[in-house]
C-alpha cells in the first residue's frame, strides 16, 4: 500500500532562514509524489511534484524539493523563508492504479519575523 | 484560468437534516475526486468517477452518495448528517490518465452540523 509520512507537526523558522518540510514514503513501483499547500479556510494548492528525472524539483512560489529513492524521502525546501509561507502543508503520493492520492497528515510551517 | 468551482462555500445544517454538495471540474476534465477533510486532519479520499461512472470508493459512509452527470459535474449528497460529517469537503478533477500530473482542487465547501 502506498503511504506518505510527514514526522513533525509543526515546524518554526525564523524569517530568511531556510526551512525544510520533511516526508518520507512507502510505495511499491515508481513514486507519483506532490506537495500541496493549505492556507487558513482554504483549498489545496498545487507546489510541485516528482515523477522522474532529475532529484531536485522546483516548484512554485520558490519551493523545491529532493527526490531521496534510497532514503525513501521527498523533503520540501526554501533557501530564505517569508512570514507569507506559513501555512499547512501536506505532502502526497499518487496511486499509480486509481490515481487518488494519499496524504500524509501534514506539517504546520510558522515563519517568524 | 478556468478552475474548480465548488458550491456552495459554506452550508449549515442541522443533525438528520440532507446536504448537496457541487462539483464542477475544469472543462475537459473528465474524472473527479471527492475528499474530506476534518478539523486538523488530512484530506480522506470518499469517491472518485471517471466518465460518469464511480472508479473508486474509500472511507465513504453508506448515508452518503456521490454521481457524476452528462456535463461532468458531480454531486455529493449526504443523508442523515451527523455531527461528526462537520468538515471542509475537496473536489479534484483530472484529464484521464494523468497520473503523472497533479489534480487540481477546488476551494472546498465546509459544512457545520450543528
Amino acid at each position: 500500500a502506498q503511504s506518505v509520512a510527514q514526522p513533525e507537526d509543526q515546524v518554526n523558522v525564523a524569517e530568511g532562514n531556510p526551512l525544510t518540510v520533511k516526508c518520507t514514503y512507502s510505495v511499491s513501483g515508481n513514486p507519483y509524489l506532490f506537495w500541496y499547500v493549505q492556507y487558513p479556510n482554504r483549498g489545496l494548492q498545487f507546489l510541485l511534484k516528482y515523477i522522474t528525472g532529475d532529484n531536485l524539483v522546483k516548484g512554485s512560489y520558490g519551493f523545491e524539493a529532493e527526490f531521496n529513492k534510497s532514503q525513501t524521502s521527498f523533503h520540501l525546501k526554501k533557501p530564505s523563508a517569508l512570514v507569507s509561507d506559513s501555512a499547512l502543508y501536506f505532502c502526497a503520493v499518487r496511486d499509480p492504479g486509481t490515481y487518488k492520492y494519499i496524504f500524509g497528515t501534514g506539517t504546520r510551517l510558522k515563519v517568524l519575523a | 484560468a478556468a478552475g474548480v468551482i465548488q458550491s456552495p462555500r459554506h452550508l449549515i445544517k442541522e443533525k438528520r437534516e440532507t446536504a448537496t454538495l457541487k462539483c464542477y471540474p475544469i472543462p475537459r476534465h473528465d474524472t473527479v475526486y471527492w475528499y474530506q477533510q476534518g478539523p486538523g486532519q488530512d484530506p480522506q479520499f470518499l469517491i472518485s468517477f471517471y466518465e460518469k461512472m464511480q472508479s473508486d470508493k474509500g472511507s465513504i459512509p453508506d448515508r452518503f452518495s456521490a454521481q457524476q452527470f452528462s456535463d461532468y459535474h458531480s454531486e455529493l449528497n449526504m443523508s442523515s448528517l451527523e455531527l461528526g460529517d462537520s468538515a471542509l469537503y475537496f473536489c479534484a478533477s483530472s484529464l484521464p490518465g494523468s497520473g503523472s500530473y497533479g489534480y487540481t482542487f477546488g476551494s472546498g465547501t465546509r459544512l457545520t452540523v450543528v
